[in-house]
């Protein structure tokens, strides 16, 4: 079985753009989640998405989002850019909400000059 | 306000001694632990979880003690391969919270041949 895959794996961005960044979970999973890794906070939870529903928020500002399609695959969007948004970006999925194990994608890593 | 601490930033080991990885949470609603390996431009790899019910669980030559009255869970790895060498987080969620894990804040592990 295919892992987890998101696109592109390296971006580049000026502050005040948008961007968006896509998951493609392992065949059968329908939960999607995405977390930001940076060295001074660490992993943190984004958002979590099941049937096209978000169900969970992280502490996040607005011009964080997302969406999950009808195959499951995901998007998640970051508007106005700031410099403090350079991060890992990982996404991870699962069969369902009550299964615990997540895996993870490789990551987008995001730097914004 | 971290709900989950790994308070050893690095640990050294010999190879074919045992790697002792710590936890500490402090959300007593945490009823599932995770531990993930990464290394560096990768996705956190998922090893082992446990779940509240239970104080131990083993697969090969990894296992993880939790003691909920402490609130204090550990991975143990024996024997310590230089291919273990990596970072080790600790990963926690709440029960019918979805898929929203909370994360250490790692620990480098380095295993000497």
């Amino acid at each position: 079985k295919a892992g987890v895959t998101q696109t592109p794996r390296y971006l580049i961005k000026t502050r005040g753009q948008q961007v968006t960044l896509s998951c493609s979970p392992i065949s059968g999973h329908r939960s999607v989640s995405w977390y930001q890794q940076t060295p001074g906070q660490g992993l943190q939870f984004l958002f979590e998405y099941f049937s096209e529903t978000q169900r969970n928020k992280g502490n996040f500002p607005g011009r964080f989002s997302g969406r999950q399609f009808s195959n499951s695959r995901s998007e998640m969007n970051v508007s106005t850019l700031e410099l403090g948004d350079s991060a890992l970006y990982l996404c991870a999925s699962s069969p369902h909400p009550g299964y615990y194990e997540q895996y993870f994608g490789p990551g987008t890593r995001l730097t914004v000059t | 306000d971290q709900q989950v601490k790994q308070n050893s930033p690095s640990l050294s080991v010999q190879e074919g001694r045992i790697s002792i990885l710590n936890c500490d949470y402090t959300n007593s609603m945490f009823d599932y632990f995770l531990w993930y390996k990464k290394y560096p431009a990768e996705g956190p790899t998922f090893l082992i979880s446990i779940s509240s019910i239970k104080d131990k669980n083993e697969d090969g030559r990894f296992t993880v003690f939790l003691n909920k009255s402490a609130k204090h869970l550990s991975l143990h790895i024996v024997p310590s391969q230089p291919g273990d060498s990596a970072v080790y987080f600790c990963a926690a969620n709440r029960i019918n919270a979805g898929n929203m894990l909370t994360f250490g804040g790692g620990t480098r592990l380095m295993v000497k041949p």
